[in-house]
């Protein structure tokens, strides 16, 4: 399978507790982003990558919440102290980098992940 | 207020039935794009437009660009239940070329 990869694909945690999930994204692609979707509502921009550097972070990216991509390959979000309101479904995506200019492509037809659902308890 | 706007929220059809989802923005769009979800799941690319005027059609879908109007609309001729999910329209407002602003979705219930 070649497409966007998330792990794990649930995850239930009690208030408090520190989260990991990953994504690795498809091999060409060497943009990322990191996305946030609650139920009825679409999903929400957190941060983008461009190979390993952290480009872009939404200011619903709490200081609870950290991203890597240490290699310009796979991306970590980390969430400390996990709390109810941190309870969605986290969204990965990737892009190529192609072509130039506003909407040109910048953003690119993006390839999401099947998403990591997190319930805090 | 949402930066774009989709409706209708939901919409249940009898197989076979045509309709139409629309998606506003309030801003400029640089790139219009659409995905399906179903519930529980990650997002499938559908469709990307770019320019005023565009019209795509895959299948029995077909996505058009108002840029003008700063609107799409997705439209499904001959409806089945295999197409039955969330629809979501995103785009780069602003002309970030960074990320993509989403409207809250419409969930389509096709009845056989």
């Amino acid at each position: 399978d070649t497409g966007v990869s998330q792990d794990p694909r649930h995850k239930i945690t009690k208030r408090g507790q520190n989260v990991t999930f990953r994504c690795d994204p498809i091999s060409e692609h060497n943009r990322l982003y990191w996305y946030r979707q609650t139920l009825g509502q679409g999903p929400e921009f957190l941060t983008y990558f461009q190979n390993e550097a952290q480009l872009e972070k939404s200011r619903l990216l709490s200081d609870r919440f950290s991203a890597e991509r240490p290699k310009g390959s796979f991306s970590t979000l980390e969430i400390q102290r996990t709390e109810q309101g941190d309870s969605a479904m986290y969204l990965c995506a990737s892009t190529p980098a192609s072509g130039t200019g506003r909407g040109t492509g910048g953003v690119s037809s993006a390839f999401f992940g099947q998403g990591t659902r997190l319930t805090v308890v | 207020s949402q930066e774009l706007e989709q409706s209708p929220q939901s919409l249940i059809v009898q197989e076979g039935k045509n309709l139409t989802i629309n998606c506003t923005s309030s801003k400029t769009l640089y790139g219009l794009y659409w995905y399906k979800q179903k519930y529980g799941e990650g997002l499938i690319f559908l469709m990307m437009l770019q320019k005023g005027g565009e019209e795509k059609s895959h299948e029995k879908i077909t996505a058009k660009l108002d840029e003008k109007k700063q609107q799409s609309s997705l439209h499904i001729t001959a409806s089945q239940p295999s197409h039955a999910g969330i629809y979501l329209c995103g785009a780069d407002i602003g002309g970030s070329a960074r990320q993509l602003t989403f409207g809250s979705g419409t969930q389509l219930t096709v009845l056989p």
